[in-house]
């Protein structure tokens, strides 16, 4: 399967406790997504690479999210000290260039805080 | 402010049926305009991408219009199948930035038997 993939595909987890997603793009797009998406709406861009370079970030993304692409392939997304609001599908796209390729979608995390 | 808004939000058809879901937007400057179908608890998958200079463009029974002028764009839906029950994502680009996407929230559309 040479398609985006993302791990794990559930989590559930308490609130004030740390968590980390993972995402292997596809193998030869440098960019990288991640967005947040709850139900009925949208997905909410949070932050983007080119390779290992972290070039942007929304102000969605506060300081308890951090990601990282450290060589440029795959990428985490962590979490920490989780809130009730954390609680939604979080996905990662890929793409080969910018805005006029095509993003591919992995098939999201779900994050459930209780 | 960048907006995309989508209409209906949610649509029940009958299978066979055709149906036509609507996107307007005001996203400048404009670099192109794309449709995504994302099924339950699944990532969007891309179905048409135009731009400013492309009026329609088609993938098997979906159907895409852009009018540049009035901002506005449709997704038609030909012969209706029960899989094509999911939402549609209307995604704006705007032109000159590395990574901004303006979404709209979608139509979700259900197909009965």
């Amino acid at each position: 399967d040479t398609g985006v993939s993302q791990n794990p595909r559930h989590k559930i987890t308490k609130r004030g406790q740390n968590v980390t997603f993972r995402c292997d793009p596809i193998s030869e797009h440098n960019r990288l997504y991640w967005y947040r998406q709850t139900l009925g709406q949208g997905p909410e861009f949070l932050t983007y690479f080119q390779n290992e370079a972290q070039l942007e970030k929304s102000r969605l993304l506060s300081d308890r999210f951090s990601a990282e692409r450290p060589k440029g392939s795959f990428s985490t997304l962590e979490i920490q000290r989780t809130e009730q609001g954390d609680s939604a599908m979080y996905l990662c796209a890929s793409s080969p260039h910018g805005t006029t390729d095509t993003q591919y979608f992995g098939p999201g995390t779900r994050l459930t805080v209780l | 402010k960048n907006q995309v808004e989508q209409s209906p939000q949610s649509l029940i058809i009958l299978e066979g049926k055709n149906c036509t879901l609507q996107c307007n937007y005001t996203v400048s400057p404009f670099s192109n305009l794309r449709w995504y179908k994302q099924d339950t608890g699944r990532g969007p998958v891309s179905l048409t991408i135009m731009t400013f200079s492309e009026n329609t463009k088609s993938n098997g029974r979906y159907t895409a219009t852009l009018d540049a002028d009035t901002k506005q764009s449709s997704l038609h839906i030909t012969a209706s199948q029960l899989s094509d029950s999911a939402s549609y994502i209307c995604v704006v680009s705007v032109r000159d930035s590395n990574y901004q996407l303006i979404w709209g929230a979608g139509t979700k559309l259900i197909i009965k038997p």
